[in-house]
């Protein structure tokens, strides 16, 4: 059974802190992605990955940044965590191609305070 | 610019009666990928179809069906016989071009089955 898996479901920061959200998948899949999820804004793209040490930003990438040093694993750093941070955070995988689709993980609830 | 509008914000539906959300999309790309994912209350999506643009066929999965027309650019989802469990949001999500898999998502329908 495929699976992405993000490390945490329930998170509370304060104001400033560096948070780090990460996500493993075990499909062997070359892309990886972050979203962020608010309501009626849909998922938004914040970061995606099509190879190891590499990265593109998406739609909304201002106050994050990312890190892919294995293949399997995808990491969403919140340099200094801010009050409008506070969201759903889904974490995704994809083989490459324009026709797969994506495999998400449970997603990060984060609260920021 | 690619975009994915789903218009219907909230649904709600009593067990056992049809229902169809919608989903228009833009793009300039002549050949693309539409999906459909839903997401329950525990969180994660769950992918349910992909279709390209070359395909024009409506598909029937079980109580599910979808409608896909390029002339009016819409793909839209009806569920037959509603049931509780089918309670959700449901996603629309358009391929943005290139070989990224990046998805462009609608801002999603939420779905409510009373029993």
């Amino acid at each position: 059974d495929v699976k992405v898996t993000q490390s945490s479901r329930y998170l509370v920061k304060r104001t400033g802190e560096k948070v780090f959200l990460e996500c493993v998948q075990d499909m062997d899949h070359e892309n990886m992605f972050w979203y962020r999820q608010d309501p009626g804004l849909g998922l938004r793209l914040i970061y995606f990955s099509y190879d190891v040490k590499m990265k593109e930003k998406g739609d909304i990438p201002e106050g994050y940044s990312v890190s892919r040093e294995k293949k399997e694993r995808f990491s969403l750093i919140l340099e200094s965590a801010s009050t409008n941070q506070t969201s759903m955070y889904l974490c995704a995988s994809s083989q490459q191609g324009v026709n797969t689709e994506a495999f998400f993980g449970q997603g990060t609830r984060l609260t920021v305070v | 610019a690619q975009k994915v509008t789903q218009a219907q914000t909230e649904i709600s539906v009593v067990e056992k009666e049809d229902v169809t959300l919608d989903c228009v999309y833009e793009t300039r790309d002549t050949t693309y990928y539409l999906f459909w994912y839903k997401q329950p209350p525990s969180g994660e999506l769950v992918f349910l179809i992909r279709r390209n643009s070359f395909d024009e066929q409506n598909e029937i999965s079980g109580r599910y069906s979808w409608n896909f027309q390029k002339s009016t650019s819409s793909f839209n989802f009806t569920i037959t016989a509603s049931q509780v469990v089918d309670s959700a949001v449901y996603f629309c999500a358009l391929s943005e071009g290139g070989n990224t898999g990046k998805l462009i998502f609608g801002q999603g329908t939420t779905l409510q089955v009373k029993p």
